[in-house]
């Protein structure tokens, strides 16, 4: 069956610019979260949606925001956009019970 | 909330020698601790992973311990191979079914032919 699928693969955006970014999960999951990956920090956890709810949240601003849809697809939005934003943002689906997370390609943000 | 560390931040091994990652995790309460192997360029993949009602895993050339009294959990590689060069992450989470993991830093595992 397909991966987890992520797009688009590569953004390039200007300081203050906001961008949404997509995750469409391995069919069957419902269990949807996102991770930032910086070379310094490894990967942080965004935050986690299941059927269309935020279940989790990590340490992140009120810039960082998302949602999932009821096809379980998510998307994330990062708003005012900052330098520090430059990132690889991976999503990763589970199966309603397991914790085992599959990884999509990621998206690489670029903020210039 | 959850904080683990990872240590060492690099390693080189020569092929054929053993490779030992070791992370600490803070939450007591974390019972579940994946490690996922990411080669350069593509995703995470969870390559072993153990449950705090067990102290060790083994999986072919690779094997996970736990020590939940002192809050370290390890992974060893035997037999190093060229392939298994890529970044290594540790990560623990409380298993209630959610899909939130606390990562450590990284691992960048190098294995010299």
């Amino acid at each position: 069956k397909a991966g987890v699928t992520q797009t688009p693969r590569y953004l390039i955006k200007t300081r203050g610019q906001q961008v949404t970014l997509s995750c469409s999960p391995i069919s069957g999951h419902r269990s949807v979260s996102w991770y930032q990956q910086t070379p310094g920090q490894g990967l942080q956890f965004l935050f986690e949606y299941f059927s269309e709810t935020q279940r989790n949240k990590g340490n992140f601003p009120g810039r960082f925001s998302g949602r999932q849809f009821s096809n379980s697809r998510s998307e994330m939005n990062v708003s005012t956009l900052e330098l520090g934003d430059s990132a690889l943002y991976l999503c990763a689906s589970s199966f309603t019970g397991s914790t085992e997370a599959f990884f999509g390609q990621g998206t690489r943000l670029t903020v210039v | 909330g959850e904080n683990v560390e990872q240590h060492p931040s690099t390693l080189s091994v020569q092929e054929g020698d053993s490779a030992v990652i070791k992370c600490t995790y803070s939450d007591s309460a974390s019972n579940y601790f994946p490690w996922y192997k990411q080669e350069l360029g593509k995703r995470p993949q969870l390559i072993i992973d153990i449950r705090s009602n067990v102290g060790e895993k083994k999986d072919q050339r690779i094997a996970v311990t736990l020590n939940k009294t002192a809050k370290h959990f390890s992974l060893h590689i035997t037999e190093t191979q060229p392939e298994d060069s890529a970044v290594y992450f540790c990560a623990a989470i409380r298993q209630t079914g959610a899909n939130n993991l606390f990562f450590g830093t990284g691992t960048r595992l190098t294995v010299i032919p």
